[in-house]
């Protein structure tokens, strides 16, 4: 069993839709949780970034975790064409002395038509 | 502000070459970790590089060796090349002069693809 697990898609949804993109982990170490969207041939972008159960808000963007299910989500909002590309969640557990390795997600592949 | 930067984009080799990608990390940065994207799936963490040494190493052979440079740039190394190697490698720059810098997050360049025939 994977320690993150992503739905690939692909999603398709019409402009102007609430998507709703979503990873389960089985590593209760984890607490550090990030979305990042991936364009075709780019790196991938950090889009948000929080430690704590709850919603974080950011524009559009709303990023939620449950530690106690193991389950975040990222939700788009008013979704638009220039939002297609690869969702990537990932997560890392507390390091002491530098940043701890992320562990990713498949990613979702999210397609916004017009 | 310049971000990641990584050389070259793309790469093409033969099975049993040595390649090595370079990288240079975001302005005030001074962590990398390398990571390896196989198509249709997420970055898999390779090694990081802190103060010019290895800290942390994933699940890859000793094919796959690093250095670390005074000025925080870093080069991925992977000799005897395998078909499988074939994949964009990512790296991810972070910073451990904030405060709380385990809880940096870390920004990726756009990769190198590497191609295997």
């Amino acid at each position: 069993q994977k320690e993150v697990e992503q739905d690939p898609g692909p999603l398709s949804v019409p402009e102007g839709a609430i998507v709703s993109l979503n990873c389960t982990y089985s590593n209760s170490a984890f607490q550090y949780f990030m979305w990042y969207r991936q364009y075709s041939r780019k790196g991938p972008e950090l889009l948000m970034y929080t430690y704590s159960s709850g919603n974080k808000e950011d524009g559009r963007f709303t990023a939620q975790v449950d530690k106690s299910s193991k389950y975040i989500s990222l939700f788009i909002r008013d979704s638009q064409p220039s939002d297609s590309a690869t969702y990537l969640c990932a997560m890392s557990t507390l390091n002491t002395g530098t940043a701890s390795k992320l562990t990713f997600g498949t990613g979702t592949r999210l397609q916004v038509t017009l | 502000d310049a971000g990641v930067t990584q050389s070259p984009t793309h790469l093409i080799k033969t099975r049993g070459q040595q390649v090595t990608l370079r990288c240079s990390p975001k302005s005030g940065h001074d962590t990398v970790s390398w990571y390896q994207q196989a198509l249709g799936q997420g970055p898999q963490f390779i090694f990081q590089y802190y103060e010019e040494e290895e800290r942390q190493r994933g699940n890859f052979p000793d094919r796959f060796s690093g250095h670390q440079f005074p000025n925080y740039s870093s080069e991925l190394n992977v000799n005897a090349l395998l078909l499988g190697d074939s994949a964009l490698y990512l790296c991810a720059s972070s910073s451990t002069r904030d405060r709380d810098y385990s809880n940096q997050p870390q920004h990726f360049g756009d990769g190198t693809r590497l191609s295997i025939l």
